[in-house]
């Protein structure tokens, strides 16, 4: 089974430029994770979505930060424009609830650099 | 408000065993979850417990008291691979997870 795949890897860009991340969740997964996270941290949780709704985008930075899932599978996370303290690495992660259990399963993460 | 509380950092010797604690404050509780994290990689799911008690898996076990909002992870016969951060998760009512700042464990020859 394929895992959670996202894109880029990697991203450098100035301040003030956009930029877009991408990911693809378990097949089947209906609920898509986005998170932040700093060097010697947990993750910080930016959006939840349920199909195709977000249920929960209370620490998002709608300013700049915006997100969307179109037919409830792929998702894109952009921020524009792009400020020095961006700089992290955005997770995202997909479960399938089971009963009581929803575990989550991470990508690789894409590693943002704002120069 | 909700809270993990973990070391940040533990260092144990190659072959021997180590515990690492973590304690939670959650509105309502759904479950506890451990994820190991290699450095520049993604967490990896470990263990899962909602239930009193521990849960073993291989050479690691998770341990739950809900009474007492802890956990710990035990690892045993400890490799040179198991250098990662360990990461405490809290489910809460609304199926967040809660996530702690994540314990360094470096093991030594």
């Amino acid at each position: 089974e394929a895992g959670v795949v996202q894109s880029p890897r990697y991203k450098i860009i100035e301040k003030k430029q956009p930029v877009a991340f991408w990911c693809n969740p378990i097949s089947g997964h209906n609920t898509l994770y986005w998170y932040l996270q700093n060097l010697g941290q947990g993750p910080e949780l930016l959006i939840r979505y349920e199909n195709e709704e977000a249920v929960d985008d209370s620490q998002l930075p709608k300013d700049r930060f915006s997100a969307e899932r179109l037919k409830g599978v792929d998702s894109t996370l952009k921020i524009q424009p792009a400020e020095l303290g961006d700089s992290a690495v955005y997770l995202c992660a997909s479960s399938s609830r089971q009963g009581e259990t929803d575990t989550q399963y991470f990508g690789p993460g894409t590693r943002l650099t704002v120069l | 408000g909700q809270n993990i509380d973990q070391p940040t950092e533990m260092t144990a010797t190659e072959g021997a065993i180590v515990q690492i604690n973590c304690t939670y404050q959650t509105s309502g509780f759904n479950g506890l979850f451990w994820y190991q994290q290699h450095a520049g990689e993604a967490p990896t799911f470990l263990s899962y417990n909602v239930l009193d008690g521990l849960e073993e898996k291989g050479r690691f076990s998770s341990f739950l008291s809900r009474s007492k909002g802890y956990s710990y992870l035990l690892l045993k016969e400890l490799q040179m691979k198991d250098s990662a951060s360990y990461l405490c998760a809290a489910m809460d009512s609304n199926y967040q997870l809660i996530w702690g700042a994540g314990t360094k464990l470096i093991i030594k020859p």
